[in-house]
């Protein structure tokens, strides 16, 4: 039981570059989540996905797209990097249940040139 | 509007209790979490605890909530030196959980270093 992986770990890009970096969980959660976290700012929800086929904005969308792919997999896309984006991402599940408690990947720190 | 406000910093000696402490202005809130961040590494849930509750205890960390005033803490008792990460407070308002989204709301996270 691996919890909540992420691949990249680290990943350098150039401005107007594209890359998605990928999350999938093996708890069966029904919900998953993308985080951005920059110093002095705390953790920021990007998108989140419900459940299986829907997604939603959360408080910092622009920029980024995602994919629920199955109900183990949550990518999140980059189409054209800009320095703003540098930071750590943070993908996260929870079952959606009367706890809603969010389990965290361990994160991809990425530079963007 | 959702807020979470935490001091940045905190240092203690090793041995000593850390209180870190967290200031909420959702009054609807369900559930509030503690997550652990060292070094380099992802969130790691501490503890939660539910809104009618006063208080938790976990072997060595005590929630308290007061709810009147929104204000919760955790305490560490024996802080040791392996204690030293950064301490995110969260909260789920009560408009997302009753959607079901479990949006947390964090607060900026607070520093903690232990002396040895």
């Amino acid at each position: 039981n691996a919890g909540v992986t992420q691949t990249p770990k680290f990943q350098v890009l150039k401005t107007g570059q594209s890359m998605t970096l990928q999350c999938a969980q093996d708890m069966n959660h029904n919900s998953m989540y993308w985080y951005r976290q920059d110093p002095g700012m705390g953790l920021r929800l990007i998108y989140y996905s419900a459940s299986e086929g829907t997604t939603d904005k959360g408080e910092v969308p622009n920029g980024y797209n995602v994919s629920r792919l199955n109900k183990r997999e949550f990518s999140l896309r980059l189409e054209s990097a800009a320095p703003s984006q540098t930071s750590v991402y943070f993908c996260a599940s929870s079952e959606l249940g009367p706890t809603d408690t969010q389990y965290f990947g361990p994160g991809t720190r990425l530079t963007v040139l | 509007g959702e807020d979470v406000e935490q001091s940045l910093f905190l240092s203690v000696r090793e041995g000593d209790s850390s209180v870190i402490n967290c200031t909420y202005t959702d009054s609807s809130s369900t559930y509030l979490y503690w997550y652990k961040q060292e070094p380099g590494a992802g969130l790691q849930l501490l503890t939660y605890i539910f809104s009618n509750m006063d208080m938790k205890q976990d072997q060595r960390l005590t929630v308290l909530l007061n709810k009147k005033d929104k204000h919760l803490s955790l305490r560490i008792a024996d802080t040791q030196t392996g204690d030293s990460a950064i301490y995110f407070c969260a909260e789920i308002p009560i408009l997302n959980y009753g959607g079901s989204q479990g949006n947390l709301i964090f607060g900026k996270g607070t520093k903690l270093s232990v002396k040895p």
